[in-house]
Formats: C-alpha cells, structure tokens, sequence
C-alpha cells in the first residue's frame, strides 16, 4: 500500500457524461500528478498540482480539469466523455518539487473509467 | 522536451533466464532514471533508479546500467521467476524537472 487512496475505484458512464475522480495523497505529500494509462499505452502525464497550484501541464484535454483543495486531495475532472477517454488514471503524490531523486512518486490504486 | 524509447514491447523468457530491457532518452541534460513494475491490475511501483554519476546499480536479482554518453539504459532482471512477470516502464526527469518522461512499457512473460 503506497498510501495513495483513489475513489472509485471503476467507473462505467455512457459518452457525453461527466465525472469525477478522487485522490488524496500521501500524508506529507504537497504534490499530486494524475496519470493516464490507455491500453497498450504508457502512462500519459496530465497534470501536476503542488500546495493547491497547478505547476505543470501535460498532454490534457480541454474537456479535463483538475483542482487541489486546501486539504490537499485532488479532484480530476472528465466532461463530455468519449469512448476514448475509456483508460485507467492514476494519482501520483510525492514530497514536493525536487527533482527527480529526491522527489520518487507513489501510485494510487488507480480508477478504471469505462465510457459506453 | 523529453522522449523516452523502450524495448522490447514484449519479452518472453523461460523460469531461470536472464531479461534484459533497453531505454534510450533523448535529452543529455537528464540524470535520473527510475524503473516502475507494473503488475496485473495494480499501481506501477518503483523498483529500482539510478543517477547520472553512477554507472550501473544492482538490488538483489535486478539491476540498472546507464551508459550516458550513448543515452540509453538498460533493466537487467537474472534468474527469472514467474512472479516477475508484469509490465516495466522505464523514465527519465532532468535536473531541473519532476515529472517523469516514461517509456511505452515491456510485458514481461516467464514462463514456469
């Protein structure tokens, strides 16, 4: 158990919906970093939260959106679904903004989205 | 930015064989690299890094070589056992950068 936590843990949905995916990351943890992992795909960076701010961008889509509370969980927001936005998507946490080193990322368990 | 390129896609060895995984990176500028298995339905988990002053590191069954001047890098796993099978992703973050560029990923297969 790596102590990332990632609500639901599978989600089926039908095209043109919305949902949302939970994270809440390691205790300590400033940083959150949300993956997604298509079959047969590697995992793709979306997007990269530390303290409550977006630092990094990645290959998101604009119909994505993602926030972290003062809390420190994080929110992924998915909207006017495909077919194709059917994936696993991973929560990451790790300390802060070092590079890479000092700064290994957890896992989540993951949430599988399936969009019929 | 980044590119990482890894193969195989898919490597299938018998209990007891050697594996071996490559990695080439395209920025000169990165110095770390870190390896995540993948298991069946779960989280990637690393299991092994090494750093751009090191040349080769080992754990136990498996180990890392960086050859930095021809940038690539290699997951060396030896005696084999069933439980290794999963899918392995290598990365690479330069030193000013945490978020990690990864391969497509290898599925390992060893056959009992």
């Amino acid at each position: 158990d790596s102590g990332v936590t990632q609500t639901p843990k599978h989600l089926i949905t039908a095209t043109g919906q919305r949902v949302t995916l939970r994270c809440s990351p390691r205790s300590g943890d400033l940083s959150v970093y949300w993956y997604q992992q298509s079959l047969d795909q590697g995992l793709q960076f979306l997007i990269h939260y530390y303290n409550g701010e977006e630092r990094a961008k990645g290959n998101i889509l604009e119909r994505f959106s993602a926030q972290q509370f003062p809390d420190l969980h994080s929110e992924l927001n998915l909207s006017s679904l495909e077919l194709g936005d059917s994936a696993l998507y991973f929560c990451a946490s790790s300390v802060g903004l070092a590079g890479g080193y000092y700064n290994e990322q957890f896992f989540g368990p993951g949430t599988r989205l399936t969009v019929l | 930015g980044e590119n990482v390129e890894q193969h195989p896609s898919t490597l299938s060895v018998q209990e007891g064989d050697s594996a071996v995984i490559k990695c080439t990176y395209s920025d000169s500028a990165s110095n770390y690299f870190p390896w995540y298995k993948q298991e069946l339905g779960k989280r990637p988990q690393l299991i092994i890094d090494i750093r751009s002053n090191v040349g080769e590191k080992k754990d136990q069954r498996i180990a890392v070589t960086l050859n930095k001047t021809a940038k690539h890098f290699s997951l060396h796993i030896t005696e084999t056992q069933p439980e290794d099978s999963a899918v392995y992703f290598c990365a690479a973050l330069s030193g000013g950068s945490y978020i990690p560029t990864f391969g497509r990923g290898t599925s390992l297969i060893v056959h009992p």
